[in-house]
């Protein structure tokens, strides 16, 4: 049974680089693509990017030019930054893995605010 | 992109009672790339459907999912208390986006 531990700042000003973490367990990164993906209220769910075991990534379109997703295979883990935020990327941010057709598993979600 | 709509936004029903939720495409989709979702109140997101009809591990029988092409539905049989939550449907993208998710029924109780 995999399982997805994350973390990171809940609390970011205007501009700042928004970091998070996500610990894998029960799992190897072969196989899925290891995604984020997050939740607000005006924009619903809404999937920022992916990484495979091979480091290979995949970015929304619209967040392409602020976002980093990069995996650590000796920690087991991978993580997300992204950069200049704005009150718009106040959300709750989800790990979660994925495979064709489905994302079958998924972190307890890490809500992020930024506010001056 | 393929937007996914679903409907009704909000079903209000009693426990025992059927619900249908139905999400439908703005283009014919892979069928076997159509997903169903169910999230309670702070929790994430649990995958309930995947191929539009195959239920996750674990997943009750109460739960089913059917359709093709546009149009797809996902029934609730015989609702129990826990199954009032909010409900998506998913698209996955070989290319671009790759996830896309439908704004989300709520079934609350009535």
């Amino acid at each position: 049974q995999v399982q997805l531990h994350q973390w990171g700042a809940g609390l970011l000003k205007p501009s700042e680089t928004l970091s998070l973490t996500c610990a894998v367990n029960g799992a190897s990164f072969s196989g899925y693509y290891w995604s984020w993906i997050r939740q607000s209220p005006g924009k619903g769910l809404e999937w920022l990017g992916e990484i495979n075991h091979g480091g290979y990534t995949k970015y929304n379109p619209s967040l392409k030019s602020r976002v980093i997703i990069s995996l650590d295979t000796t920690k087991n883990q991978f993580s997300l930054k992204l950069s200049s935020v704005t009150a718009a990327d106040t959300a709750v941010y989800f790990c979660a893995r994925a495979e064709v057709g489905m994302i079958d598993s998924w972190g307890l979600g890490t809500l992020v605010t930024v506010s001056s | 992109d393929i937007v996914l709509t679903q409907s009704p936004g909000t079903l209000s029903l009693s426990p025992g009672e059927r619900a249908t939720l139905s999400c439908r495409a703005s283009q014919s989709v892979t069928t076997s790339y159509l997903a169903w979702y169910q999230q309670r109140p702070g929790q994430a997101p649990r995958l309930l459907i995947y191929g539009a009809s195959s239920r996750a591990t674990g997943i009750p029988d109460r739960f089913s999912g059917s359709g093709s092409g546009t149009d797809f539905t996902l029934t609730i049989n015989k609702l129990e208390p826990e199954d009032f939550a909010v409900y998506y449907c998913q698209l996955y993208g070989p290319s671009f986006p790759r996830w896309t998710f439908g704004q989300g029924t709520k079934v609350e109780i009535k």
